[in-house]
This record gives C-alpha cells, structure tokens and sequence, in this order.
C-alpha cells in the first residue's frame, strides 16, 4: 500500500519570500511522484512530477522539487513567490503496477497563503 | 484544445434522492478518472476507465455509486441514493493512455460541487 503525507495544512508566507510545502510518501515499490495546483474553483493542474533521472524536477510557474528516496520525499519548492501563488498544493503518488494500472494516491492538501 | 468539461458544477439534493454527474473529456484521451474530493481532503479515485472498460473500482462504494462510459468518451457518475456523507466535490480527469509505460500525465475538469442536506 502506499499513502502519503503532507506535513503541512496551511503555509502562510510574504510575497518574494522563499517557500518549500513539504511531502512524504510511503511505499514498498518504486514510485513516481507528483505535484498539482488548485485555484479556488478550479480543477488540479500539473506543476512537476518525478519518473526517473535527475532527482531535481522543474516545473511551471518557477517551482522545483527534490526526489530524496532515502527519506522518502518529495518537497516542492519556490525561491520568490507571488500573490497569485496563493492555492492549494496537493503531492501524489503512484507505484509501478504489478499487471495493473497506476492508481494514484493524493496527501490531504497544503494550503499556501502569500500576503502582501 | 478544449478542456475536460463536466456538468453541472453545482448541485444541492436532499438525502435518498439520485443525482448524476457528467463528464466529457479531452478529445482522444482514452483514459478518464472520477475522483471523489471531501472537504479538506485530497482527491480518492473512485473509478478509472481505459476507453469503454473499466480498470479499476476497488474504491467506489457499488452499493450507491455507479459509473459508465458507453462509447469510450463521455461518462456519467451516479449516486442512487446519496447520503450526507457524500457530500464533496466530484472531479472528472482524463489522460491519453498511452505513454510508453510510464502514468500518464492527468488533466482535471472543475469539478461538481454536491451538497446533500
């Protein structure tokens, strides 16, 4: 089984500041993993995801992330953020299937908040 | 390119009635989600379709939830009879289905917001 964590509900930061939403994952496979975007009222949207090579994945909108497998992690990160950052970030996960399809496992979300 | 679209986008029914979501996605993706999205939660995948057939149910509570997708394009979720807890967003996603073995990037519609009182 897999699951996945989000450490953090809610992220408030000032805009231009640096920030990192944390995510861990737990499986007993490979996994790849990724990380979606929602606007208020809006569907998810692919930011970045992690399938193989470089541990360091860049994505839309300035954000990277780093795939650490030997802590299980998976942290999204933006050097500068922007009022129009403000969202919720949701980390999934899928493993390689065993004759079956992936099936993704979503964490609960981190609400991030840039004030002015 | 037009997105993934679903209707209706709201909706508010008592509980034990039935209520129906729909769903049509990218042209040419063969492989469409429903997901289930709780308030303060992330999404659960409820059901998942390669074109016509069903991939995988494993989460979908078959006593009330029922899914089709007849001509491997749009589909349709139904709820017969909703309790409160199934209060939540619904979300319909669809992906290509075919990326060389590795999962396929999804893309999200914006969702149904069903509320039973």
């Amino acid at each position: 089984a897999q699951s996945v964590t989000q450490l953090d509900s809610q992220v408030p930061v000032f805009e231009e500041a640096p920030v990192e939403l944390r995510c861990n994952y737990s499986s007993s496979v490979s996994v790849y993993l990724f990380w979606y975007v929602q606007y208020p009222n809006q569907g998810l949207q692919l930011l970045l995801k992690y399938l193989s090579g470089s541990t360091l994945v860049k994505g839309i909108n300035g954000f990277e992330a780093e795939f650490n497998k030997s802590q299980t992690s998976f942290h999204l990160r933006k050097p500068s953020v922007h009022i129009s950052d403000t969202a919720e970030y949701f980390c999934a996960v899928t493993h390689v299937p065993s004759g079956g399809s992936y099936i993704p496992t979503f964490g609960r979300g981190t609400s991030l908040i840039v004030h002015p | 390119e037009a997105g993934v679209a679903q209707s209706p986008r709201y909706k508010i029914i008592e509980k034990r009635q039935s209520v129906a979501f729909w769903c049509n996605p990218i042209s040419g993706h063969a492989t469409l989600y429903w997901y289930q999205q709780i308030l303060g939660q992330g999404p659960k995948l409820l059901i998942q379709f390669q074109n016509n057939g069903v991939v995988d149910d494993s989460q979908l509570p078959k006593d009330r939830f029922s899914a089709e997708r007849l001509k491997g394009v749009d589909s349709t979720l139904k709820i017969q009879p909703a309790k409160l807890e199934d209060s939540a967003v619904y979300l319909c996603a669809s992906s290509l289905g075919d990326s060389g073995g590795a999962p396929d990037t999804q893309y999200f519609g914006p969702g149904t917001r069903l509320t039973v009182l």
